[in-house]
């Protein structure tokens, strides 16, 4: 089972700062990560798929970079709206496996 | 409009089985894979399983962790997918997602209490 890493587990902004946030996985998945975003009491969103692909209707200060083992979120400038847990996903290999999230939080 | 509801959730004791559904509006449903994800109280995702079309054969794949317990199929005529859940334990408390397969869409969840 591949196991993905996501750091930091708590990442503290402002409002119209820069996000970066990162997940490993323990073995080449070439391409085949999502990114997920989910608030409290939602379902998670899809943002991101094949590393890179933004889903429909996804603003562009979402962005995913990477490939292999090491892949990277990137939101341009914080919206209050973008506090929340945010997810990776392999979709590689059996089973699927999600990293266990970052949790974006208001500093 | 794409929808997803997922339904059949309660409150059992350990051992019990239980079968939640999924249904699918506003698209051709057995044009899709479904999968299904939970989220125990406070914690993060857990990948359960994926059924693909029945173009691809219908077949299935399980996290190891319920593979043997759990088992996922489909009605393409009532554009349902199921979770059938047996010999339930505590661990299995959680709020039982299902989602179209590329992840696009998810159901609302519906809540799995599992206590003595």
């Amino acid at each position: 089972e591949i196991v993905l890493t996501q750091s930091p587990a708590t990442l503290s902004l402002s409002p119209g700062e820069r996000a970066t946030l990162s997940c490993r996985a323990s073995q080449s998945v070439s391409r085949y990560l999502a990114w997920y975003q989910q608030k409290p009491g939602q379902a998670p969103r899809l943002l991101i798929y094949d590393a890179s692909n933004r889903a429909p209707g996804i603003p562009a200060r979402f962005s995913g970079s990477g490939s292999g083992t090491d892949f990277t979120l990137t939101i341009s400038s914080l919206e209050p709206e973008d506090f929340a847990v945010y997810y990776c996903q392999q979709r590689s290999n059996w089973p699927r496996t999600f990293g266990q999230g970052t949790k974006l939080e208001i500093k | 409009e794409v929808q997803l509801v997922a339904s059949g959730g309660g409150f059992l004791q350990p051992g019990r089985s239980l079968r939640l559904s999924c249904t699918g509006y506003g698209f051709t449903f057995g044009d899709y894979p479904m999968t299904w994800v939970r989220q125990a109280p406070g914690k993060g995702l857990e990948w359960l399983g994926f059924i693909r079309t029945k173009a691809y054969g219908g077949t299935t794949e399980y996290a190891a962790s319920v593979k043997g317990r759990f088992t996922i199929s489909r009605d393409d005529s009532k554009s349902i997918a199921y979770l059938q859940m047996s010999s339930l334990k505590i661990e299995d408390t959680a709020v039982y997602y299902c989602s179209r397969g590329s992840g696009d869409y998810w159901g609302q969840g519906t809540l799995v209490t599992v206590s003595s």
